[in-house]
C-alpha cells in the first residue's frame, strides 16, 4: 500500500505568513494527489486536486505543486480562517485511496 | 442544495451491528462513485469503502473487509454502510464523500458525518 508522510506535523504561524506543507509518497503516484482542509468538528474540504489544480471557490492564495513522490501545499499569505488541519490524499490506486497523517496549522 | 447528509450513528456494543445512511441531493447521485471515510476521535482520515456509480463494483479497506458492506439505492439517492461485528477500534465519525467532477479519486463533496461509538 502507498504510504504518505507529511511535514511538519504541526506549525505555528502568523497572519500574513507564507506557509508550506510537504507530502511525500512511498512510491511514485504521478499527479494523483489532493489536499484538504479540515476545521474542528467539520468535514474536510477539497482545496487542490491533481496535485496543482485549484478547486472551484477556493482562494487563490492556496496552491499545490509536485509530481511523482514529492508534493507541496503553499498558502501565500495566511489568513485567520486558514488555521486548520491539512491532509494530503493519494488516489493513484483508485478507488483505494490513502490520506497523510495531517498538518495542524495554528496561531503563533 | 448540493449536499450529503449522514444518519444512523449511535452507541453499539462490541460485536453489534449498525447501518449508516447517506442521503444525497442537488446532484445526479447515480452518476458518481461514492465513498465512506472515517475519522477516529483526535485521529486522521481513513478510507473505508467505495461503490461504483451503478453499484457494480465495491472495494473495502482491509480493516473492515468481511464485516462492512457498502450499497446504494439510486432510486432513493441514498448510500448505505452496513457494519457488523463492530469493534472498539471502529469508533469514529463516518463521512460519506462523492468522487469529484473531473478528478476521479479526490472528493469534492462530504457530509457532516455521523458518530459511531462502539463500547460496552
Amino acid at each position: 500500500a502507498i504510504q504518505l508522510t507529511q511535514s511538519p506535523s504541526s506549525l505555528s504561524a502568523s497572519v500574513g505568513d507564507r506557509v508550506t506543507i510537504t507530502c511525500r509518497a512511498s512510491q511514485g503516484i504521478s499527479s494523483a494527489l489532493a489536499w484538504y482542509q479540515q476545521k474542528p468538528g467539520k468535514a474536510p474540504k477539497l482545496l487542490i486536486y491533481d496535485a496543482s489544480s485549484l478547486e472551484s471557490g477556493v482562494p487563490s492564495r492556496f496552491s499545490g505543486s509536485g509530481s511523482g513522490t514529492d508534493f507541496t501545499l503553499t498558502i501565500s499569505s495566511l489568513q485567520p480562517e486558514d488555521f486548520a488541519t491539512y491532509y494530503c490524499q493519494q488516489f493513484n490506486n483508485y478507488p483505494r485511496v490513502t490520506f497523510g497523517p495531517g498538518t495542524k496549522v495554528d496561531i503563533k | 442544495q448540493v449536499q450529503l447528509v449522514e444518519s444512523g450513528g449511535g452507541v453499539v456494543q462490541p460485536g453489534g451491528s449498525l447501518r449508516l445512511s447517506c442521503a444525497a441531493s442537488g446532484f445526479t447521485f447515480s452518476s458518481y462513485g461514492m465513498h465512506w471515510v472515517r475519522q477516529a476521535p483526535g485521529k486522521g482520515l481513513e478510507w473505508v469503502a467505495f461503490i461504483r456509480y451503478d453499484g457494480s463494483n465495491k472495494y473495502y479497506a482491509d480493516s473492515v473487509k468481511g464485516r462492512f458492506t457498502i450499497s446504494r439505492d439510486n432510486s432513493k439517492n441514498t448510500l448505505y454502510l452496513q457494519m457488523n461485528s463492530l469493534r472498539a477500534e471502529d469508533t469514529a465519525v463516518y463521512y460519506c464523500a462523492k468522487d469529484a467532477d473531473g478528478s476521479q479519486g479526490s472528493f469534492d463533496l462530504w457530509g457532516r458525518g455521523t458518530l459511531v461509538t462502539v463500547s460496552s
